[in-house]
C-alpha cells in the first residue's frame, strides 16, 4: 500500500518560515492535499491539488509538488498557525484515500 | 449554509455494532463524494471509506482495516450518510468524521482529483 511519510514535528519562531515534507514513491505525478487541525477542531483544507489555496486561507500558505516530496510552506509564521498538518493523495492503485502520518508544528 | 452533522455514537462493547448517521444540508448531497474518516485518541487521520455520488452509482470503497465489517449508505431522498459498523473492535475507538468532497482538476497529469472540503464535527465511537 502507499505510504505517505512526515516529519512528527518541526519547531519555528515567529515571522520565520515553517516547511512541512511529505514523502511519497513519486508522489510528484499524484495530486498532494495538506490539512490543519488544531485541537478539539475537526481538519480544514489549507491546500488542494498541490498548491491550491481555499477562500479564505492566507496566502502565508502555500505548497509544492515535485519527485518524491511535496511541501507545505507557512510563511511569516504566527502562534495561531500552531497545529497538526497532514498530507493526502488518492492512491490509484488501490481505490483508497491515503494520509500522511501527521506533523506537529510547534510555534517557539 | 453548508453543514454536516453527525450523530450515533457511543459507548459499545467489544463484538457489537453501530450506525453512524451524516445530515448533510446547504449543497446538493446527490453530487458530491461523500468519505468517513476516524481519528483514534492521539492518533492521526485515517480514512474509513466513501460513498461516491451519483453519476459514479454512488458505489463504494473501504479502507483494508474496516473492509468487511462497515457499510456506507446514503438515503438520497433526505441527504443523510450512513456508517453501519459491525464486529466493534477496540481499535475502533475513535471520533468518526463526516466529509464531503470537492473535485478539482490537475493540469499537470490531466486529471481529476477529490479533496475534503467540508468537515463535521465528529461522533465519539468508544469500544470498550
Amino acid at each position: 500500500s502507499y505510504v505517505l511519510a512526515q516529519p512528527p514535528s518541526v519547531s519555528v519562531a515567529p515571522g520565520q518560515t515553517a516547511r512541512i515534507t511529505c514523502g511519497g514513491d513519486n508522489i510528484g505525478t499524484k495530486s498532494v492535499h495538506w490539512y490543519q487541525q488544531k485541537p478539539g477542531q475537526a481538519p480544514v483544507v489549507v491546500v488542494f491539488g498541490d498548491s491550491g489555496r481555499p477562500s479564505g486561507i492566507p496566502e502565508r500558505f502555500s505548497g509544492s509538488n515535485s519527485g518524491s516530496t511535496a511541501t507545505l510552506t507557512i510563511s511569516w509564521v504566527e502562534a495561531g498557525d500552531e497545529a497538526d498538518y497532514y498530507c493526502q493523495v488518492w492512491d490509484n492503485s488501490s481505490d483508497h484515500v491515503v494520509f500522511g502520518g501527521g506533523t506537529k508544528l510547534t510555534v517557539l | 449554509e453548508v453543514q454536516l452533522v453527525e450523530s450515533g455514537g457511543g459507548l459499545v462493547q467489544p463484538g457489537g455494532s453501530l450506525r453512524l448517521s451524516c445530515a448533510a444540508s446547504g449543497f446538493k448531497f446527490r453530487e458530491y463524494h461523500m468519505d468517513w474518516v476516524r481519528q483514534a485518541p492521539g492518533k492521526g487521520l485515517e480514512w474509513v471509506g466513501r460513498s461516491t455520488d451519483k453519476v459514479h452509482s454512488y458505489s463504494t470503497a473501504y479502507a483494508s482495516s474496516v473492509k468487511g465489517r462497515v457499510t456506507i449508505a446514503r438515503d438520497a431522498s433526505d441527504d443523510l450518510l450512513y456508517l453501519q459498523m459491525s464486529t466493534l473492535r477496540t481499535e475502533d475507538t475513535a471520533v468518526y468524521y463526516c466529509v464531503r468532497n470537492l473535485r478539482g482538476y490537475s493540469s499537470t497529469w490531466h486529471g481529476n482529483y477529490y479533496y475534503m472540503d467540508v468537515w463535521g464535527k465528529g461522533t465519539t465511537v468508544t469500544v470498550s
